[in-house]
C-alpha cells in the first residue's frame, strides 16, 4: 500500500459545527503532516508530527486541532471556523521528517458557510 | 530564510513542444533537498523528484528532465513532446537537510506555474 488517504473528500460545516478530517497512511511512515491549500497558491504547512509526537505547530489557530492517535492516522478536528478557512486541506507522509520526500494524499475541499 | 521562485505564472503550449520550468532558490543551508510536485485538477500533489544539493547531476526519467545548477541556485525542469496529461500546476519546493529544530520537515514552496498543454 503506497497512499496516503483521506476521508471525506468534501466537507460543507457551518460555523458552530464541530466535524474531523481523518487522514491514514500504511507505509510505515513516521512524520505525517496537514497542509492548508487556497486556490491558486502553494500548500501552507500547518501542524507536522513525528513518531506520533507534535513537532512543528505553525502557529495555527486553536480551532484547529491536530491529533494523531497511532502511527498511521493522523485526524484534524475543526471546530469554531470561519468562511476563511474554506480550503484544500491536504495531508501527506514521509518515512521521517529529516527524509522529507512527503507523499500526500488526495486532500478534503472543505467549504465553511 | 528560504525563498523558492517561480517566475512563470502560467505557461500555455500546444501538444509536442517542448516546455521548461524554471524554479529558482535562496537559501543559507550548505545542504538542501530540491522538489517537483505536480497537482493536477484532482488536487493531489504528486511526488516528480527530489535532488541533493551535493549531487549536481541532471536527471532524466522518460519525457520528463531535471537541470540542477548550484551556481546559479537554479533547478528547471523541462518536459519533452508535451501532452494534454501534463497540464497542471507545477511547484518547485526546498527543504534543509540536518537543520534540526524547527526546520525539520519544512518544505519552502514556490508559488508554483500554471501548465495548460493544449490538443
Amino acid at each position: 500500500d503506497t497512499e496516503v488517504t483521506q476521508t471525506p473528500k468534501h466537507l460543507v460545516m457551518g460555523m458552530t459545527n464541530k466535524k474531523s478530517l481523518k487522514c491514514e497512511q500504511h507505509m510505515g511512515h513516521r512524520a505525517m503532516y496537514w497542509y492548508k491549500q487556497k486556490a491558486k497558491k502553494p500548500p501552507e504547512l500547518m501542524f507536522v508530527y513525528s513518531y506520533e509526537k507534535l513537532s512543528i505547530n505553525e502557529s495555527v489557530p486553536s480551532r484547529f486541532s491536530p491529533e494523531c492517535p497511532n502511527s498511521s492516522l493522523l485526524n484534524l478536528h475543526l471546530h469554531a471556523l470561519q468562511p476563511e478557512d474554506s480550503a484544500l486541506y491536504l495531508c501527506a507522509s514521509s518515512i521521517r521528517t529529516a527524509n522529507n520526500e512527503q507523499f500526500f494524499g488526495p486532500g478534503t475541499r472543505l467549504t465553511v458557510l | 530564510a528560504q525563498k523558492v521562485t517561480q517566475a512563470q505564472t502560467e505557461i500555455s503550449v500546444v501538444e509536442k513542444e517542448d516546455v521548461t520550468l524554471d524554479c529558482v532558490y535562496e537559501t543559507r543551508d550548505t545542504t538542501y533537498y530540491l522538489f517537483w510536485y505536480k497537482q493536477p485538477p484532482s488536487g493531489e500533489l504528486v511526488f516528480l523528484i527530489r535532488r541533493n544539493s551535493f549531487d549536481e547531476q541532471n536527471e532524466i526519467s522518460g519525457r520528463y528532465s531535471w537541470n540542477f545548477q548550484k551556481s546559479t541556485s537554479s533547478f528547471n525542469f523541462t518536459i519533452t513532446a508535451s501532452q494534454v496529461v501534463d497540464s497542471a500546476v507545477y511547484f518547485c519546493a526546498l527543504s534543509p537537510i540536518n537543520a534540526g529544530g524547527t526546520s525539520y520537515g519544512k518544505l519552502t514552496f514556490g508559488q508554483g506555474t500554471i501548465l495548460t498543454v493544449h490538443p
